[in-house]
């Protein structure tokens, strides 16, 4: 199975900064990654797909980067209905698919 | 509109069964892969099973391999998974969600909770 691995796994920061979050991947996923957001009771929603492209309707601000192994998912100006939990996920390999383990985004 | 609706959840004891379903509507159910992922209370989400449109390619996670069976009836825009021998460690928010061309999870149930515990 491939393995992805997000940092950190949590983050404190401010309105109006900018957040970078990381995801590696144990082997090549070429583009194949993308990143969802979770807030408290609610169900994942998509942000980036293909590892860079914006999803219709998720603010510009959001945007991803990568290929190969090394992805990143970067906030460029944080809001406060930001603040919330960060997955990364592969779909390289569609019947075994994985999410990194999380990254919780709170207010400093 | 795309709706994902999960059912079946509850509170079982360990070894016992379980089997969600999840309607859907407002796409075409036949056109889709559809997957399992469950979230256990306080943790990441994890994948737990995929089936593609015609059921001819399914995957499950190695955790859940030889107990869970997922399947899928395109007639009744319905996707299913068996849970047999379930375990503790089952215990989790299960959602349905379809998977989309671009190969993502665009859209998601509420999920339904599945509670093991004796």
């Amino acid at each position: 199975d491939i393995q992805m691995t997000q940092s950190p796994s949590s983050l404190s920061a401010s309105v109006g900064d900018r957040v970078t979050i990381t995801c590696r991947a144990s082997q090549s996923i070429s583009s194949y990654l993308n990143w969802y957001q979770q807030k408290p009771g609610k169900a994942p929603k998509l942000l980036i797909y293909a590892a860079s492209s914006l999803q219709s309707g998720v603010p510009s601000r959001f945007s991803g980067s990568g290929s190969g192994t090394d992805f990143t998912l970067t906030i460029s100006s944080l809001q406060p209905e930001d603040f919330a939990t960060y997955y990364c996920q592969q779909s390289y390999s569609t019947q075994g698919i994985t999410f990194g383990q999380g990254t919780r985004l709170e207010i400093k | 509109e795309v709706q994902l609706v999960e059912s079946g959840g509850g509170l079982v004891q360990p070894g016992r069964s379980l089997r969600l379903s999840c309607a859907a509507s407002g796409f075409t159910f036949d056109d889709y892969a559809m997957h399992w992922v469950r979230q256990a209370p306080g943790k990441g989400l994890e994948w737990v099973s995929g089936i593609s449109w015609n059921s001819g390619s399914i995957g499950y996670a190695d955790s859940v391999k030889g107990r869970f069976t997922i399947s899928r009836d395109n007639a009744k825009n319905s996707l299913y998974l068996q849970m047999n021998s379930l375990r503790a460690e089952d215990t989790a928010l299960y959602y349905c969600a379809k998977f989309g061309w671009r190969r993502t999870f665009d859209y998601w149930g509420q999920g339904t909770l599945v509670t093991v515990s004796s």
